[in-house]
């Protein structure tokens, strides 16, 4: 059974980097078809797509966050990783990591497996 | 377009049938993919493609599409359904992932 888990800190400072990791369990991270995505979601707010992890290690950014986000994948750890730089309060949210099957040839993009989700809190 | 449009609330006797739809002009190319999300927890999937469903999900739940719209049917919803539904797919020119902006079903 396919497991994801979000780790990092729950706070950060503004104008500081958040960095999540998020741990996978139950199956490869590196086969060619396999894609990681991060989701946050704001208190009262809806789901935002972050951005896609790629097994080549490309990457897919949500536009409105690309100038702050990077996101990396470590196959031999299992890991998969995201750094949102120069934070706000805005950033407050609980921010997901999932896993994606992405079958462009198809029309389909889902994502299939969810972590619970880390909350994070931007204050000073 | 990069827009998913759900009306934000939608309620439901017990039992009856709901319709919770999705419309965007992506939906044209891309089937939407719908997530069920209760409150403090992670979402979870309930209808991808054409209409399938992962293993788990009831029967009751069904998917289908016509032009720019997606539709989610929970035929005879019950009190478990009661949750916040969102819609998902790729943007018109598949370069970006948008979501709806969700649904809020209330089961009576």
């Amino acid at each position: 059974q396919v497991q994801l888990h979000e780790s990092g800190p729950g706070l950060v400072k503004p104008s500081e980097t958040l960095s999540l990791t998020c741990t996978v369990s139950g199956a490869s991270i590196s086969r060619i078809t396999d894609c990681w995505a991060w989701i946050r979601q704001p208190p009262g707010q809806g789901l935002e797509w972050i951005g896609n992890v790629y097994y080549s290690r490309s990457t897919s950014l949500n536009p409105s966050l690309k100038s702050r986000v990077s996101m990396s994948a470590d196959m031999s750890k299992k890991q998969f990783s995201l750094r949102l730089s120069y934070v706000t309060a805005a950033d407050t949210a609980v921010y997901f990591c999932a896993r994606v099957q992405d079958l462009e040839e198809r029309h389909m993009y889902y994502m299939d497996v969810w972590g619970k989700g880390k909350t994070v809190v931007v204050s000073s | 377009s990069s827009e998913l449009t759900q009306d934000p609330d939608v309620s439901v006797a017990l039992g009856q049938t709901v319709r919770i739809t999705c419309r965007g002009d992506s939906l044209r190319t891309y089937y939407a993919t719908w997530y069920q999300q209760k409150a403090g927890q992670a979402p979870i999937l309930v209808i991808y493609g054409k209409n399938s469903r992962p293993s788990g999900i009831p029967d009751r739940f069904s998917g289908s599409s016509s032009g720019n719209t997606a539709t989610l049917t929970i035929t005879g919803a019950q009190a478990e359904d009661d949750g916040d539904y969102y819609c998902n797919s790729r943007d018109s020119r598949g370069i970006y992932v948008i979501f709806g902006g969700g649904t809020k079903l209330t089961v009576l």
